[in-house]
Formats: C-alpha cells, sequence, structure tokens
C-alpha cells in the first residue's frame, strides 16, 4: 500500500519569493507521482508527473519537482511566485505497475499556498 | 483537445431529494473515475471504470450512490436519498495510462 505526507498544511509566502512545497510518500513498490493544483472553484489540475528518467521534472506555470528514491520526496518548487500561484496544491502516487488496470491514486491532503504582495 | 465536461456545475437540493451528475470523459480515455471532495480535503475515490467495467467501486457508499457507464463513454453518478453530509464537490476525471488524471470543473452539491 501507499501513503502521502504534504508536509506543510498552509505556506504563506511574498510575491516574488522562490517556494518549495514538500511531499514525502512510503510505498514497498516503484511508484508514478504526480503534483496537481486546484485554483479556488475549480477542478484539479495536472502541474507535472514523474514516471522514468530524470528525477528533475518540469512542469506548466514555471514550476518542477524532483523525484528523491533514497528520501522517498517529491518537493514542488517555484523560483519565483506570483499571486496567480495561490491555490491548494495535492501530492499524489500510484503504483508503476498496472494491476487490473487500477493505478489507483493515494492523495496528500493538500498544502494552501498563499501568495501575498 | 477538449477536456473532461461535467455538467451541473452546481446543484442545491434539500436531504432525501435525489441528484444525478453527468461526466464526459476526454475522447479515447478508456479510464473515469468519479471523487467527492469535502471542503478542505483532499478527493476521495468513489468510483473507477475500464470501459464500462467497474474496477473499484471500495469506498462507494452503495445504499445510496450509484453510478454507471454504460456505452464506455459518458458516466452519470446518482445518490438517492442525499444527506446533509453529502455536501460537496464531486469530480469526475478520466486517463489514458501512465499518464495521470484529467479532471472536470467538478459539480458543487449543496444538500440543505
Amino acid at each position: 500500500a501507499q501513503s502521502v505526507t504534504q508536509l506543510d498544511s498552509q505556506v504563506p509566502v511574498f510575491e516574488e519569493a522562490p517556494v518549495e512545497l514538500r511531499c514525502n510518500y512510503s510505498s514497498s513498490v516503484s511508484v508514478y507521482l504526480f503534483w496537481y493544483v486546484q485554483y479556488p472553484n475549480q477542478g484539479l489540475q495536472l502541474l507535472l508527473k514523474y514516471l522514468s528518467g530524470s528525477t528533475l521534472v518540469k512542469g506548466i506555470n514555471g514550476f518542477e519537482a524532483e523525484f528523491n528514491k533514497s528520501q522517498t520526496s517529491f518537493h514542488l518548487r517555484k523560483p519565483s511566485v506570483h499571486i496567480s500561484d495561490t491555490a491548494e496544491y495535492f501530492c499524489a502516487v500510484s503504483p508503476a505497475y498496472n494491476a487490473g488496470n487500477n493505478r489507483k491514486l493515494i492523495w496528500g491532503l493538500g498544502t494552501s499556498l498563499a501568495v501575498n504582495p | 483537445e477538449a477536456g473532461v465536461a461535467q455538467s451541473p456545475r452546481y446543484k442545491i437540493i434539500e436531504k432525501r431529494q435525489s441528484v444525478a451528475f453527468w461526466c464526459n470523459p476526454i475522447s479515447g480515455h478508456a479510464t473515469l473515475y468519479w471523487y467527492q471532495q469535502i471542503l478542505g480535503q483532499g478527493p476521495k475515490l468513489l468510483i473507477q471504470f475500464q470501459n464500462n467495467g467497474v474496477v473499484d467501486d471500495s469506498q462507494l457508499p452503495k445504499d445510496r450512490f450509484s453510478a454507471e457507464r454504460l456505452k464506455g463513454v459518458d458516466s452519470t453518478l446518482k445518490i438517492q436519498p442525499a444527506k446533509l453530509e453529502d455536501s460537496a464537490v464531486y469530480l469526475c476525471a478520466s486517463s489514458l495510462p501512465p499518464g495521470g488524471q484529467f479532471f472536470g470543473p467538478g459539480t458543487r452539491l449543496t444538500v440543505l
């Protein structure tokens, strides 16, 4: 079984400052890793994903994440945030094997990013 | 490419009434998911379809919730009868493994 821990429930930051949203996971099998963003009153949007290959993954809106297998982490970073980045961010994992087409996503509880002017 | 479509966007009903939500996934995506997201929480998977077959419905409250995907394309989620605790956003997603799930805008349900 897999589990996901987002270490910060809320992250306040000033505009143009760098930000890191932390995500740790636990799994006995290889996993795929995802970050999703949810803007107020909207659905979830895929920011980036790690399936295989390079451990540094670049996503949309200037975000990137690094897969660290030894530390079982997948932290999300952005070098300079904008007011428009204010949203809820969710980390999720799924098993990398295909067990009967069930690649169920296991979700973290979310991190609320508040970008202040 | 059109995204995942959901309707309605908002619904207000009284407890014990029935409600239905509709979802049309991205064309070609065989896997469809329904999630419940209560305010301040992450999404909770209710049911997963592969084409028109159910892969996982372990967290679907089957005494009041039902879902179908008869032709392997669009899907309907129904609640009958609704309870106050069903107030949430109901999200539909589709996927083409292993690339991740793509979500619709959701339906915000308020049960009074």
